[in-house]
C-alpha cells in the first residue's frame, strides 16, 4: 500500500491565482480530512469527509473548497491564493470519523505552499 | 468553540528523565484521545490513544492518563532518549466523533 499520498510537495502561488493539491489514499478509508499546519497553531482541520459525496467544514474553511468524489481521492482547492494561506498542508484518512472506535488517522507527507 | 489547550509548549530533559505533557479540552462530549509525534519535516504519527472509557493506557515507555471529571489527559513518557526528542500534539474527537481538534504542540527536546 502506498498510503496517504500528497501532491504537489512544494508549491510557491502568487496572490489571487488558484489551485488544487491533491490526496489519494489506497486503503479503503471512509474518513478524510485536510490540515493546515502553522508554526506555534498546531494542526487545524479545513474540511472533512465521512465518505463518498459527503464534506463538511472544519475550523477554517474560508478560501478552500473540497469535494469527494471518490472513496481514494480528497482534493483540496484554493479558489483565490492569499498570503495568509502560507502554510504546510497535511491530509488525512482513518477507517472510520475519529471517536469511533481507536482507528489510526494516517497522515499525508503534507504539501509545502507558499502564497507571495 | 471546542478547543484543546496543551502546555507546556517546549519542554527539555536530560536523556533518562520523565516528560509529562498535559491538555485540557473543552467538549464533555469528547470521548476519543490520540497523541501524534512529529519530527522535523515530518508527518505526524500517533503513538497512542485513549478511549474515554479508559482511564489509563501504557505501552512500553509512554502512557496516558484520562480525567474525565477534569477534563484533561497527559502524556507521560519514562527513561527519556534523545530520539524522542520531537514535536508532540494532543487531539480530542468534537461533536459525535466527526472531527479531532489539535493542542498547539510541544517541542520536547532530550540531551545526552
Amino acid at each position: 500500500n502506498a498510503g496517504v499520498t500528497q501532491t504537489p510537495k512544494f508549491q510557491v502561488l502568487k496572490t489571487g491565482q488558484s489551485m488544487t493539491l491533491q490526496c489519494a489514499q489506497d486503503m479503503n478509508h471512509e474518513y478524510m480530512s485536510w490540515y493546515r499546519q502553522d508554526p506555534g497553531m498546531g494542526l487545524r482541520l479545513i474540511h472533512y469527509s465521512v465518505g463518498a459525496g459527503i464534506t463538511d467544514q472544519g475550523e477554517v474553511p474560508n478560501g478552500y473548497n473540497v469535494s469527494r468524489s471518490t472513496t481514494e481521492d480528497f482534493p483540496l482547492r484554493l479558489l483565490s491564493a492569499a498570503p495568509s494561506q502560507t502554510s504546510v498542508y497535511f491530509c488525512a484518512s482513518s477507517f472510520v470519523p475519529p471517536g469511533r472506535g481507536s482507528y489510526e488517522q494516517y497522515f499525508g507527507p503534507g504539501t509545502r505552499l507558499t502564497v507571495t | 468553540g471546542e478547543n484543546v489547550e496543551q502546555h507546556p509548549s517546549t519542554l527539555s530533559v536530560q536523556e533518562g528523565d520523565s516528560a509529562v505533557i498535559k491538555c485540557t479540552y473543552s467538549d464533555s462530549a469528547s470521548n476519543y484521545f490520540p497523541w501524534y509525534k512529529q519530527e522535523l519535516g515530518k508527518r505526524p504519527q500517533l503513538i497512542i490513544d485513549i478511549r474515554s472509557n479508559v482511564g489509563e493506557k501504557k505501552d512500553q515507555r509512554i502512557a496516558v492518563t484520562l480525567n474525565k471529571t477534569a477534563k484533561h489527559f497527559s502524556l507521560h513518557i519514562t527513561e527519556t532518549q534523545p530520539e524522542d526528542s520531537a514535536v508532540y500534539f494532543c487531539a480530542a474527537s468534537i461533536r459525535g466523533f466527526q472531527k479531532l481538534v489539535f493542542g498547539t504542540g510541544t517541542r520536547l527536546l532530550v540531551s545526552p
